[in-house]
């Protein structure tokens, strides 16, 4: 069965290390997507990509940056981890702009 | 700037009875609508949607009412289970004149507590 996969579940780092993120759909989806979850925000667009090589910036994107080389895999990366980058990040994936977003599990991420 | 809101953050209702979670928007470009619902330590998943030439989309228990003028949708869960319990986002989507966007903005979630 498709699925898509985050890793690592959790994820404790330091302050200033750089973190990576992995993503991996097997939905042969276009789109995909990461948020972060956050109390009394809801979950927020940091990064998105349409297609291998396209990314684009979402509304909370400062600090994190992705790279799309293929279709199944958007890794997500913290340059240098702030504190105010704790939160659970979901991954998701649809084929087209109505199409139902799928979801990872998440990954909890706590900067210390 | 919440375009989406959700203004309620919880919602208790006895099992068997309606639920009706709330959301309000402020683009009135959006022209798709969705709900999901997340279980703890789990992903968000889809629930229902409704386009905007709509009013009402139905499926099983689920029902998603949209009121364009108010800038308004609610959904509708009767009868309420227990398992029904987890945390329901509703977002909203633009298709800006260039075509495909898939960009989903979410409001901030209504935890919902069906109690037996």
């Amino acid at each position: 069965d498709a699925e898509i996969t985050q890793s690592p579940r959790h994820k404790i780092t330091e302050t200033g290390r750089q973190v990576t993120l992995a993503c991996h759909q097997t939905w042969n989806h276009n789109n995909m997507f990461w948020y972060r979850q956050d109390l009394g925000h809801g979950l927020r667009l940091i990064h998105y990509s349409y297609g291998v090589q396209d990314t684009n910036k979402g509304e909370v994107s400062d600090g994190y940056s992705v790279s799309r080389s293929n279709t199944e895999d958007l890794p997500l990366t913290l340059e240098s981890a702030a504190s105010s980058q704790t939160s659970v990040y979901f991954c998701a994936s649809s084929e087209g702009a109505f199409d139902e977003q799928y979801f990872g599990p998440g990954t909890r991420l706590t900067v210390t | 700037d919440q375009q989406v809101k959700q203004n309620s953050p919880s919602l208790s209702v006895q099992e068997g009875r309606i639920s009706i979670l709330n959301c309000d928007y402020t683009n009135s470009m959006f022209d798709y609508f969705l709900w999901y619902k997340k279980y703890p330590a789990e992903g968000p998943t889809f629930l229902i949607s409704i386009s905007s030439i709509k009013d009402k989309n139905e499926d099983g228990r689920f029902t998603v009412f949209l009121n364009k003028s108010a800038k308004h949708l609610s959904l509708h869960i009767v009868p309420s289970q227990p398992g029904d319990s987890a945390v329901y986002f509703c977002a909203a989507s633009a298709v800006p004149e260039s075509g495909n966007t898939g960009k989903l903005i979410f409001g901030q979630g209504t935890t919902l507590q069906v109690k037996p």
